[in-house]
């Protein structure tokens, strides 16, 4: 089944102890991006990749970090947690360079950072 | 830069009655458009988009939009609402080249019985 996987789907951390949220897609898409989704405010993007170690910034990247060893992974990474990182967070993926590309989400992870 | 603005954060209709939630945009360029579903504790699914040819579009579940670029507008429209309609509704737009998508607010549609 085509999916894209992420885990954990839920975490309660304390502030500053760093944490990583895996993202993996079995379609093959070199496309692959981090939503954090807040109410009132939909979802925006923290990161995306257009291909393996190719990466780059989105609307709102202060506080994270990621990576994009393999085509199929794109961890994201909070190296210090804060508050106001508390957030749902959405993990997609689609063929790159298709303007009109339909993008796949993951279930999404709820993070709660205390 | 383009942006995304759907009007009502809830919505709420009588199972059966005519469901309408609006979206506009704002782009220098001609967009491409999208509505995402997102039912509770899932991710978004694609539910219709418009590329390039006829502005309205039909999607899943009956829904269908009309683009209109006069009025900048992207309604997403179904004749009669189900109870399994109920859901959060995104609209989103993408104008470069790549894959960004610039998402709106998001509505909240409550169907009651």
């Amino acid at each position: 089944e085509a999916q894209v996987t992420q885990n954990p789907r839920y975490l309660i951390t304390v502030t500053g102890k760093k944490l990583t949220v895996t993202c993996s897609q079995n379609m093959n898409h070199e496309y692959m991006s981090w939503y954090r989704q807040d109410p009132g405010l939909g979802l925006r993007q923290i990161y995306y990749s257009m291909n393996v170690e190719v990466t780059d910034k989105g609307d709102v990247p202060e506080g994270y970090k990621v990576s994009r060893k393999e085509k199929r992974n794109f961890p994201l990474i909070l190296e210090s947690p804060s508050p106001n990182q508390t957030s749902l967070y959405f993990c997609a993926s689609s063929i790159a360079g298709t303007r009109g590309g339909t993008q796949y989400f993951g279930p999404g992870t709820r993070l709660l950072v205390l | 830069a383009q942006s995304v603005t759907q009007l009502g954060s809830h919505v709420s209709v009588s199972e059966g009655a005519l469901v309408l939630l609006r979206c506009n945009y704002s782009s220098s360029v001609p967009p491409y458009l999208f509505w995402y579903v997102q039912y509770p504790n899932q991710g978004l699914q694609l539910l219709l988009k418009y590329t390039t040819g006829a502005t309205l579009v039909k999607g899943i579940n009956g829904f269908e939009a009309e683009f209109k670029k006069s009025e900048t507008s992207f309604h997403l429209t179904k004749p009669s609402a189900h109870m399994s309609d109920a859901a959060e509704y995104f609209c989103a737009v993408s104008v470069q080249a790549g894959n960004m998508l610039t998402f709106g607010g998001g509505t909240r549609l409550m169907v009651k019985p």
